[in-house]
C-alpha cells in the first residue's frame, strides 16, 4: 500500500519565523503535492513537483516555497510565517498526471501565533 | 470562484439506508474523483470516473458523471457507521491538477 508520511504532525510557530514541513513517500511516485485545508473547506494546491529537482506553483503559492531534493522527499517552506497560514497541510504523491489518483499523508496541523 | 462543489454541506442517515452526495463543477474536465476523509486523516480516493464514462461502481459505492450538466453523484448503499466521513469530489483537467470541492459531511447513525 502507498505510504506517505509527514513531519512534524503538529507545529506551533511564531509570526515571522521560518517553518519547514517535510514529506516522505516510499511509493516511488514521480509527482508530489502540497495542499492546505482550512476548516470547512476542501484542499487547495500550494506547490507540486514532477520529480527530483522540480517544483511548480499551484493555485495559492504566495508565501510558500517548495523543495524536492530527491524522489522520496518534498518540503514546504514558510520563510516568514503569518497567522493566515494557520491551517492543516497535506502532502500527496501520485504516479503521474494521467493516473489522477493521489495518495495523501496524515497531515500537519500548523498554528502560527 | 469555486470550480467544483458538493451540493449539500451535511447529510445524516441511519445505518442501512442509502445516501447520495452530489457535486457540480464549472469547467471542462478529463476526470472526476470522489475522495473520503475520515476525522484526523488525509483523503483517500474512492472512485475515479473519466470524462468518457457515465458510471463506475466500487462495492457499495456508485458514481455517475453527466458532462452535459457538469454534475456527478456518489451513492452509498447499505450505509455503515464507518462510512461517517467528509466526502469530496475533485475534478481533473488536462493539466492533471485536481480541484477539490468543500466537501459534504456524512453522518451515519446507529
Amino acid at each position: 500500500e502507498a505510504a506517505v508520511t509527514q513531519s512534524p504532525r503538529n507545529k506551533v510557530a511564531v509570526t515571522g519565523g521560518k517553518v519547514t514541513l517535510s514529506c516522505n513517500q516510499t511509493n516511488n511516485h514521480n509527482n508530489m503535492y502540497w495542499y492546505r485545508q482550512d476548516t470547512g473547506h476542501g484542499l487547495r494546491l500550494i506547490h507540486y513537483s514532477y520529480g527530483a529537482g522540480s517544483t511548480e506553483k499551484g493555485d495559492i503559492p504566495d508565501g510558500y516555497k517548495a523543495s524536492r531534493p530527491s524522489q522520496e522527499n518534498f518540503s514546504l517552506i514558510l520563510e516568514l510565517a503569518t497567522p493566515s497560514q494557520t491551517s492543516v497541510y497535506f502532502c500527496a504523491s501520485g504516479v503521474d498526471w494521467s493516473s489522477y489518483e493521489q495518495y495523501f499523508g496524515p497531515g500537519t496541523r500548523l498554528t502560527v501565533l | 470562484s469555486q470550480l467544483a462543489e458538493e451540493n449539500s454541506w451535511a447529510l445524516s442517515v441511519h445505518e442501512g439506508e442509502s445516501v447520495t452526495v452530489n457535486c457540480s463543477y464549472k469547467t471542462s474536465i478529463t476526470a472526476l474523483q470522489w475522495y473520503r476523509q475520515k476525522s484526523g486523516k488525509g483523503p483517500a480516493q474512492l472512485i475515479l470516473i473519466r470524462s468518457n464514462e457515465r458510471e463506475k461502481r466500487n462495492g457499495r459505492l456508485r458514481a455517475t458523471l453527466d458532462t452535459s450538466s457538469q454534475s456527478s453523484s456518489l451513492s452509498i448503499t447499505a450505509t455503515r457507521c464507518e462510512d461517517t466521513a467528509v466526502y469530496f469530489c475533485a475534478t481533473a483537467t488536462n493539466t492533471g491538477k485536481l480541484t477539490f470541492g468543500d466537501g459534504t459531511v456524512l453522518t451515519v447513525k446507529p
